[in-house]
């Protein structure tokens, strides 16, 4: 079975880099028709897709987020990470990775998804 | 830019009525649509992708339908572990989230 587990500080200070790893288990990173994607969800508000990625390195990213957020992979120790630049309080989140299965004509869908990890941004 | 409006914000109904949520996209987005239920401090977990296509392991009771710009998850009958929050999500050059519906015990 399939699992995910996201890690990292659970603090960030104003303007600083935020950077979260998810380590997958239970299969791998490598596998074909996959992507691997992470999502936040700001404290009570709804889901915000961050970017994807193929393990052979080849990403997408919100448009709003694209100037900011950097994911990669690390295809030895099977997990992928997000650094997230000059984080504000609006950055505060909960972070979720996730598996996306790509679809014949759009992107695809998420799952599963690993149980998320609070980030706190605050002097 | 694709918008997702799902409505109602949060519905209140009793265990075995029926749920019907609506999910509502600015532009066509064809079948490209998937629903995630979310519980209280718990990650979203798949049900319906494709518009209709139940994920593994979820119950008959869950349906998708629609097509264009709207489209309905609907419950067929509400049992007590259904009341959660759920998310439509759109994907084609990128994803996008409705903003959810609650869907609470009466």
């Amino acid at each position: 079975q399939l699992q995910l587990q996201e890690s990292g500080p659970g603090l960030a200070k104003p303007s600083a880099t935020l950077s979260l790893t998810c380590a997958v288990s239970g299969g791998s990173i490598r596998s074909s028709g996959y992507y691997w994607g992470w999502i936040r969800q700001p404290p009570g508000k709804g889901l915000e897709w961050i970017g994807s990625l193929y393990f052979s390195g080849y990403t997408e990213y919100n448009p709003s987020l694209r100037s900011r957020a950097t994911i990669s992979v690390d295809t030895s120790n099977n997990q992928f990470s997000v650094k997230l630049t000059s984080v504000t309080a609006a950055d505060a989140a909960v972070y979720y990775c996730a598996r996306q299965v790509i679809s014949a004509g759009g992107l695809g869908w998420f799952d599963p998804w690993g149980q998320g990890f609070l980030v706190t941004v605050s002097s | 830019e694709i918008v997702l409006t799902q409505s109602p914000a949060t519905l209140s109904l009793s265990p075995g009525e029926r749920a019907t949520l609506s999910c509502r996209a600015s532009h066509s987005v064809s079948s490209y649509l998937a629903w995630y239920q979310q519980k209280p401090g718990q990650a979203p977990r798949l049900l319906i992708y494709d518009t209709s296509n139940r994920a593994t392991g979820i119950p008959a009771r869950f349906n998708g339908s629609g097509s264009g710009t709207d489209f309905t998850l609907t419950i067929s009958s509400l049992e007590p572990e259904d009341f959660a929050i759920y998310h439509c999500q759109y994907c084609s050059n990128w994803f996008t989230f409705g903003q959810g519906t609650k869907l609470e015990i009466k």
